[in-house]
């Protein structure tokens, strides 16, 4: 248990429908991130929020939209997505801001996209 | 641009000694590791800043050379609980932290 807690664990959907997934942590991080994890290739960091603000966007399609309500929750809004979305993605946490600190990770949401 | 780590897989007896390689083209600021098992989160095992560090973690330690752009990450007598997918993220001067691909490490008893 990392203290970030991801669901559902596995989601499987079709190009047409709208799907959201959750990330949680009650770490008291003020940091919060989305990643994309593809088989064979590198991690992919899709969006970071500090502080509840969006700092990043790392050049994601509109058909992923994230929402972060509070520093303890992260969403993120699936619709109409293509098969080459399916992916494990992560959601990790980390405080302070900045990226010379350790970052917890869920253990993420196994999607597939039919 | 990724760092490259080298090697992509390796497959070790129980006790056997590892070394993991990341590289970068770019120069860097930071190197952080982290361990993956299957179907589990990335789990931190240490970051390494600018100036030269080594660190040190049970087993397994890592280097930092930054002049050279590459760190190396140390598993000495290897335990069956060191396999997984270990994942170096190197950070530039825009703060940008990058993965690599991983290395896929298999221990056989």
């Amino acid at each position: 248990e990392t203290g970030v807690t991801q669901t559902p664990r596995h989601l499987v959907m079709g190009m047409t429908n709208k799907k959201s997934l959750k990330c949680e942590q009650h770490l008291g991080h003020n940091a919060m991130y989305w990643y994309k994890q593809s088989a064979k290739k590198p991690l992919e960091l899709m969006f970071v929020y500090n502080f509840k603000e969006q700092t990043e966007n790392n050049s994601v399609p509109s058909r992923f939209s994230p929402e972060c309500p509070n520093s303890s929750h992260l969403f993120l809004h699936l619709h109409t997505l293509q098969p080459e979305d399916s992916a494990l993605y992560l959601c990790a946490s980390s405080q302070p801001t900045g990226v010379r600190t350790e970052a917890f990770f869920g253990q993420g949401t196994r999607l597939t996209v039919v | 641009q990724q760092p490259v780590q080298s090697p992509q897989a390796v497959i070790l007896r129980e006790g056997e000694d590892a070394v993991i390689n990341c590289s970068s083209s770019k120069a860097l600021y930071s190197v952080h590791w982290y361990r993956q098992k299957h179907g589990e989160a990335p789990v931190f095992l240490m970051i390494l800043l600018k100036g030269g560090e080594q660190k040190g973690h049970d087993k397994i330690s890592a280097s930092f050379n930054e002049k050279k752009q590459q760190s190396s990450l140390y598993l000495t007598a290897s335990q069956l609980s060191y396999s997984g997918t270990y994942f170096c993220g190197t950070e530039d001067s825009n703060y940008q932290l990058i993965w690599g691909a991983g290395t896929k490490l298999i221990i056989k008893p």
